[in-house]
Order: C-alpha cells, then structure tokens, then sequence
C-alpha cells in the first residue's frame, strides 16, 4: 500500500532553520499537509495543499515541494516549536483513504 | 469558533464494542466531513474513515471494515464511531477530525477519547 516516509528525528539550536521530509510516489499527483502534535495533546494542521498557512499558524512555518517530497521549513525554530510533526496525503486507489506519515520528532537544542 | 467535542474515557473487555461521539459546533455541521484517526500509545496516526454528515455516506480504512461504524445525527450535530470486536490493540486515543469537501485537509480536531480494552 501507499506510504509516506519522514525520518524520525531532527535536532535544531533554537534560531536555526529546521526541515522536515516527507516522501511519497503520490505526492506529485496529491497534496500534502502537516500537522503539529505536542505530547498530550491533539494535532494541529499547520501546512495545507503543500505550501497554503491556516490562519493563526506563526510564519516561520512553511511548506514546499519538489518531485515526490514535500518539505516543512520551520524558520527561527522556538523552543515551543518541539513537538511531532506529522504528513498525510490522500488516495483514491482503490478506494479514498487518508494516509499519515510516522512522525518526526523535533527537538529543540 | 469550531469546536469539536469528544465523549470521555472508555474502558472495555476483548470482544466488547466501543461507542465514542463528537459533538460540532461553530460551523453548519453538514458542510464539512468528519474523519476518525487513532493513535495508540506512544505510536503514530492511524485513519479510520471518513463520515459525511449531509447525506450519511462513509468510507472506510479497509484495515477497520466490518469492525467499525460511523453514523450521524443531524438533529444534534453529533457524529458516532463505534468499534467491535476490541482487542488490546485498540486501545488508543480516538480522535475526530473536521474536513473539507473536496480537499484532504483535517483542519479541526478534537480533544480525543482514551479508549482502554483490558480484560
């Protein structure tokens, strides 16, 4: 089945520039989005259509794409940015279904 | 504003069902799907399937088919997903998840149910 893979793990100092893969054959053709969890608590989308930001969303969050990743920049990364960092995407094949990424873990130096 | 929210804890036995609800508000209920993920312990999301509240169509993770059912009542703008046959894998945190029609985006969530299945 169709998978999206994120490394599990990223270690940033605060101020520096963090990313976030996530790669997937469907990206191409889909979108994708991310979503923010801190521990105890519900996710929250911070990226959506692949570079769009929900209102309320700092911008030092941003997404891009190229070929079959997607990337989610974190810029000037703060403290209260460590959190998991989740991609999903979407397939109609052979019927619709909603597919995570693993999760990467961010860690704040 | 949106909000979503979820019935508490559950504790059930292996075998048993589970029934979790999610009540909406701050939005027409029938304009926008409602999603179902999990999350068990210490583990990533898991998508379940996808409830439109307008007409009462679902689709479901084929992982959960013929264990899971997603039902609607329009009268209070609450959506049910409820899970059978429970086994010490379920246990989880149940989330649901607003969505827009046409796009893949699950803009608002709720605060989760803990479901325990534990004999």
């Amino acid at each position: 089945s169709y998978e999206l893979t994120q490394p599990p793990s990223v270690s940033v100092s605060p101020g520096q520039t963090a990313r976030i893969t996530c790669s997937g054959d469907l990206l191409p053709k889909e979108y994708a989005y991310w979503y923010q969890q801190k521990p105890g608590q519900a996710p929250v989308m911070v990226i959506y259509k692949d570079s769009e930001t929900p209102s309320g969303i700092p911008e030092r969050f941003s997404g891009s794409s190229s070929g079959t990743t997607f990337t989610l920049t974190i810029s000037g990364v703060q403290a209260e940015d460590e959190a998991d960092y989740y991609c999903q995407s979407a397939d109609s094949s052979p019927s619709y279904h909603v597919i995570f990424g693993g999760g990467t873990r961010l860690s704040v130096l | 504003q949106v909000q979503l929210a979820q019935s508490g804890p559950e504790v059930e036995k292996p075998g048993a069902s589970v029934k979790v609800s999610c009540k909406a508000s701050g939005y027409t209920f029938t304009n926008y799907y409602i999603h179902w993920a999990r999350q068990a312990p210490g583990q990533g999301l898991e998508w379940m399937g996808i409830i439109n509240p307008s007409d009462d169509n679902t689709v479901y993770a084929q992982k959960f088919q013929g264990r899971v059912n997603m039902t609607r009542d329009t009268s209070t703008s609450t959506v049910y997903m409820q899970l059978s046959s429970l086994r010490s894998q379920d246990t989880a945190v149940y989330y649901c998840a607003r969505g827009d029609f046409g796009d893949a985006n699950l803009d608002y969530w709720g605060p989760g149910t803990l479901v325990t299945v534990s004999s």
